[in-house]
């Protein structure tokens, strides 16, 4: 699976959009981009996957670049209960499971 | 109702105990899993099974025992518990393992304390 790349922390105004992104400069063809999040210890949640188009659901909205080398989460109003460590992952899907969270990034929204 | 369910949520023990870790989904999914997180936040699989089978299995010491008596539950036992265990582990199922439909859903955690 291609590793990932996320800066450590960021910070985002309480109602404003948090943008979070991710390099995965080596992923291959098959493997889609998916997104958790893990709120202070609670176990990771499903936040959105996508494999080359943009996607959207009532959580968030990815976007994925044209070379599939990078991807931005964005939370469109930030609320304090979306501070959380977002993760990245890239992985092919028959490979279910067989990857690694890596370091993500810890979002802190602020009022 | 929960959709994955662990028990227990702590877990205290000496050193050389052995003790067991049971999971539950009522989601219907095909494949479990199990993540160790540790003090570092660092989450890492450490099994994965589909429809009872063992598919994944990561480098994990063979005192850690995964079994799945059927595929709404992924229990795990670990033997003579030493103080590297401590850890707080996780939980997971997916539909199955297939393409695009690897979206997992996690417990909420047993946070384990080797003494």
């Amino acid at each position: 699976d291609a590793k990932t790349t996320q800066p450590t922390s960021m910070d985002c105004a309480e109602g404003r959009a948090a943008n979070l992104p991710c390099n995965h400069s080596t992923i291959s063809g098959n493997e889609y981009v998916y997104w958790y999040r893990q709120i202070h210890s609670q176990g990771p949640q499903y936040i959105i996957h996508g494999l080359k188009n943009n996607e959207t659901n009532e959580m968030a909205s990815l976007i994925i670049t044209e070379d599939r080398k990078s991807s931005t989460l964005i939370l469109p109003h930030a609320t304090l209960r979306d501070t959380a460590v977002y993760y990245c992952i890239v992985r092919v899907g028959t490979n279910a499971g067989k990857s690694t969270f890596g370091d993500g990034t810890t979002l802190t929204v602020k009022p | 109702d929960t959709a994955v369910s662990q028990t227990p949520k702590y877990l205290v023990t000496q050193m050389g105990n052995d003790k067991s870790i049971k999971c539950e989904q009522n989601l219907g999914h095909d494949t479990m899993y199990w993540y160790k997180q540790d003090s570092k936040k660092f989450l890492k699989i450490m099994f994965s099974y589909n429809n009872k089978e063992l598919i994944i299995n990561e480098t994990v010491p063979n005192r850690f025992s995964p079994k799945s008596p059927d595929k709404a539950h992924l229990n795990l036992h670990i033997n003579s518990l030493e103080l590297g265990d401590s850890a707080v582990y996780f939980c997971a199922s997916s539909q199955r393992a297939g393409p695009s439909t690897d979206t997992q859903y996690f417990g909420p955690g047993t946070r384990l304390t080797v003494l």
